[in-house]
């Protein structure tokens, strides 16, 4: 069964930069697929971020692309977000996904983390 | 890129059928059987219910199902059960966007669905 688990800082200062990983477990990231990031603000709908694909492709939300890097570590087997310049809009959930067939849909995602932007 | 269109919030009682319409442009919904739904219940991670329109991932019960026409998606919800109640978003592949790196899923606004 496939598995990912977010990690990194809940909180985070206005116009720092968010650091946050996907460990993936019971799948190799090297094997195909894509692997991205989705966030819902508080009470808000879900707002694609980005993805990269496991050979190293990423894809970004137009709205973000500016502040937006994905990487993937085949080694560690998990993938990274930066969201750098961050406002208190940005304050929402970050999930992590895979993304099914050519990024189409999402079939397993992350239980979530909530990151607060905040002084 | 447009968010897609879905009614605030349904409602039935159990036993029934529910139907929740997602609406797009020939952009979107209208020009490709790329659409997916997902189930979100309150503090939990959204769920992939249905995708490519029709689909039913493995363990997704046939309850739910997906159809399409035109530019709007609809899901079906069959004999309603209280575990029902939860958010609901449709997504679609969107040829609408401004790279060629873009990411080409939108979400619709979602739906509460509530079982009375």
């Amino acid at each position: 069964q496939v598995q990912l688990q977010e990690s990194g800082a809940g909180l985070v200062k206005p116009s720092e930069t968010l650091s946050l990983t996907c460990a993936v477990s019971g799948f190799s990231i090297s094997s195909g697929y894509y692997w991205g990031w989705i966030r819902q603000p508080p009470g808000k709908g879900l707002e694609p971020i980005g993805s990269i694909y496991h050979s190293g492709e990423s894809y970004y939300s137009p709205s973000l692309r500016s502040r937006v890097t994905v990487s993937v570590d085949t080694s560690k087997n998990q993938f990274s977000l930066r969201l750098s310049s961050m406002t208190a809009a940005d304050t929402a959930v970050y999930y992590c996904v895979r993304g099914g067939r050519g990024n189409l849909f999402f079939d397993f995602w992350g239980q979530g983390t909530l990151v607060t932007v905040s002084s | 890129q447009s968010a897609l269109t879905q009614p605030a919030s349904v409602s039935g009682s159990p036993g029934q059928s529910i139907t929740i319409s997602c609406t797009g442009t020939s952009s979107d919904v209208g020009g490709f059987n790329y659409v997916s739904w997902y189930q979100q219940h309150p503090g939990r991670a959204p769920k992939l219910l249905v995708f490519d329109v029709t689909n039913r991932p493995s363990g997704v019960s046939n309850r739910f199902s997906g159809s399409k026409s035109g530019n709007t998606a609809s899901l079906t919800i069959s004999g309603l059960q209280a575990e029902d109640e939860a958010d609901y978003y449709c997504s679609s592949y969107t040829s609408s966007t401004s790279y060629s790196s873009s990411i080409t899923v939108i979400f619709g606004g979602g739906t509460k669905l509530t079982v009375l």
